[in-house]
């Protein structure tokens, strides 16, 4: 039961590198999402896509880009990565589009930017 | 004024206790509302789901949405030291497309 899944792990940049936040989902799920964990603040909608070939802005959508390359993978990118992108990152995936349906989310990326 | 509003405690109980998890929203037109339990190091998982105001029980978990006061709470009966985690609160309305997380309350059960 794979679920969601997110690679990699943990990862350090330097300010100014980029990389790019893998999640692929196993549910046949149609909707995908990226959010942000910080201390003090909640998880925070960041992209999501409602269905393959769909992307929009969630909360905090400054400073990353998106591709739902197919119906099972999601990736986020961080061009210029800066100091403020220091966070934990979770992918999630939903049946259904809308934000009624239930999460299933992935154990996290946890990004440090120097 | 965040939309949702939760007491980030720590909050400390010995086993067997009755736990009970608050939030409180300012937006009326919430009307699905859930709570997510996160281990740490892990992702959220969904506990209850509960559409509108009312209760929904499921085995020791009490959800409980009262509308009128926009506030909504988590029981949790016979706790458990696997109940140790972070607590979730979210919630959103019909059309929209963002969930709207509290902050978490973190929640240790001694053995």
């Amino acid at each position: 039961n794979a679920g969601v899944t997110q690679t990699p792990k943990f990862q350090v940049l330097k300010t100014g590198q980029s990389m790019t936040l893998q999640c692929a989902q196993d549910m046949n799920h149609n909707s995908m999402y990226w959010y942000r964990q910080d201390p003090g603040m909640g998880l925070r909608l960041i992209y999501y896509s409602a269905s393959e070939g769909t992307t929009d802005k969630g909360e905090v959508p400054n400073g990353y880009n998106v591709s739902r390359l197919n119906k099972r993978e999601f990736s986020l990118r961080l061009e210029s990565a800066a100091p403020s992108q220091t966070s934990v990152y979770f992918c999630a995936s939903s049946e259904y589009r809308g934000s009624t349906a239930p999460l299933h989310f992935g154990n996290g990326t946890r990004l440090t930017v120097t | 004024q965040k939309e949702v509003e939760q007491d980030p405690g720590p909050l400390s109980v010995p086993e067997g206790a009755i736990v009970s998890l608050n939030c409180t929203y300012s937006n009326s037109a919430f009307q699905y509302f859930m709570w997510y339990r996160q281990y740490s190091r892990k992702g959220p998982e969904l506990l209850m789901y509960t559409y509108s105001s009312g209760n929904k029980e499921d085995g020791r978990f009490t959800a409980q949405v009262d509308k009128s006061s926009k506030y909504i709470s988590l029981f949790i009966r016979d706790s458990q030291p696997s109940d140790s985690a972070t607590y979730l609160c979210a919630m959103s309305q019909t059309g929209a497309n963002n969930l709207f997380f509290g902050t978490g309350t973190r929640l240790t059960v001694i053995p």
